[in-house]
């Protein structure tokens, strides 16, 4: 059984570019998450999809967006990138909402993005 | 005030040691509590996971979980420089779209 895995581990972007990050989530996994850690901060909630659709919404602005595939696959897009843009995004995976309280959230190990 | 408080150390202890660290939060409708350790440069990997009141116990590790006072606390006995990472406190309320809300994480170093 495979675990999370995020592509690419870094990247360095130049403030105003657009950025796509991409996860692939433990296998029977549905439902995938992604979270911003910012240096010497906990991980904030961004958004979460389900069945290919959105169905939560953390404190970000329109700019991040994102899609899940039909094999749950899931990429996160970021316009504009911003200074503050600068940190670990990590994608999270489940396997189910029914089932999630049990089994909690497999974490990748991120992509650390620095705008410069 | 922040929905999750998590001192974030870092905290300093010789192995063999008994730690203690803890969580507040302030969301009564936090049901779901987890703890999760980071090391660096990697994802969080869950280490316990509580359902509402109660303690909970897996090898070294027990977690509790007040909701009277809203405080949680992870335990870790014997303590090994294997353990030396952030840990990092999550919860969430039913029906959040499984949201989780994390602390800022403790940096744990346990010196051999």
């Amino acid at each position: 059984e495979t675990g999370v895995t995020q592509s690419p581990t870094h990247l360095i972007k130049t403030r105003g570019q657009q950025v796509t990050l991409r996860c692939s989530s433990q296998s029977g996994h549905n439902t995938v998450s992604w979270y911003q850690q910012a240096l010497g901060q906990g991980p904030q909630f961004i958004f979460q999809y389900y069945r290919e659709e959105e169905n939560g919404r953390g404190n970000f602005p329109p700019r991040f967006s994102g899609l899940q595939f039909p094999n749950y696959s899931s990429e996160l897009n970021v316009n504009a990138l911003e200074l503050d843009d600068s940190a670990l995004y990590l994608c999270a995976s489940s396997p189910g909402q029914t089932r999630s309280y049990k089994y909690g959230y497999t974490f990748g190990s991120g992509t650390r993005l620095t705008v410069v | 005030q922040k929905e999750v408080e998590q001192d974030p150390g870092p905290l300093s202890v010789p192995e063999g040691a008994i730690v203690s660290l803890n969580c507040t939060y302030s969301n009564s409708a936090f049901q779901y509590f987890m703890w999760y350790r980071q090391y660096s440069r990697k994802g969080p990997e869950l280490l316990m996971y509580t359902y509402s009141s109660g303690n909970k116990e897996d090898g070294r590790f027990t977690a509790q979980v007040d909701k009277s006072s809203k405080y949680i606390s992870l335990f870790i006995r014997d303590s090994q420089p294997s353990d030396s990472a952030t840990y990092l406190c999550a919860m969430r309320s039913e029906g959040s779209n499984y949201k989780l809300t994390f602390g800022k994480g403790t940096l744990l170093t346990v010196n051999p």
